[in-house]
């Protein structure tokens, strides 16, 4: 059964930092993309990030770009959000979310339960 | 980017009855690359629908969707208990891949 379980959501102070984790079992993480999503309180989804299979490939929002770095360790089947200079308008729940493997543009087949970041003094 | 507006906000139904919801874009969106997604509370979104009218693998066929261009509904035909929850839509053709805000579908 594939699954995607968030970590290290929490309270941050505005310009602090923290950095997300999203393990992911049941298949095997190099051959899928990644990608975080997030939802700010009372407000849609919002694509933040993705990542290539290998790693080798990323992109952002521009809200986040220079910001949040995506990262992945296949070893660990575990992907990551380095989020730095937080503001108050990145508290939101965070998904991490699979890429189908539907070659090209494709929609995201499998998401964790998120992980709350709020940013606030 | 391409805006997803959905249409009703909350769509308050009783089991049984048919529930018709729309996704409406401010460009046009290739009928290839539009997705439907179900969220319950605390729990993980679930795609429904891709390229606009594929059922994903294990969704019952009571869900259906339709639509091209710039207009996609998404149907379910018979309400049952578990149906009841967020629904949002996502074109995921251009960048940045943009969701929809979401319709509510309650119990009435």
């Amino acid at each position: 059964e594939v699954q995607l379980l968030e970590s290290g959501g929490g309270l941050v102070q505005p310009g602090g930092s923290l950095r997300l984790s999203c393990a992911a079992s049941g298949f095997m993480s190099n051959n899928f993309a990644m990608s975080w999503v997030r939802q700010a309180p009372g407000k849609g989804l919002q694509w933040v990030s993705s990542i290539n299979s290998v790693g080798s490939n990323t992109y952002y929002a521009d809200s986040v770009k220079d910001r949040f770095t995506i990262s992945r360790d296949n070893s660990k089947n575990t992907l990551y959000l380095q989020m730095n200079s937080l503001r108050a308008d990145d508290t939101a729940v965070y998904y991490c979310a699979r890429f189908s493997p539907c070659g090209g543009d494709c929609p995201f087949d499998y998401w964790g339960q998120g992980t709350l970041v709020t940013v606030s003094s | 980017e391409i805006v997803l507006t959905q249409s009703p906000g909350t769509l308050s139904l009783s089991p049984g009855e048919r529930a018709t919801l729309s996704c409406r874009a401010s460009q046009t969106v290739s009928s290839t690359y539009l997705a439907w997604y179900q969220h319950k509370p605390g729990q993980a979104p679930r795609l429904l629908i891709y390229g606009a009218s594929s059922r994903a693998t294990g969704i019952p066929d009571r869900f259906s969707g339709s639509g091209s261009g710039t207009d996609f509904t998404l149907t379910i035909s018979r309400l049952e208990p578990e149906d009841f929850a967020v629904y949002f839509c996502q074109q995921y053709g251009s960048s940045p891949k943009t969701f929809g805000q979401g319709t509510k579908v309650e119990i009435k």
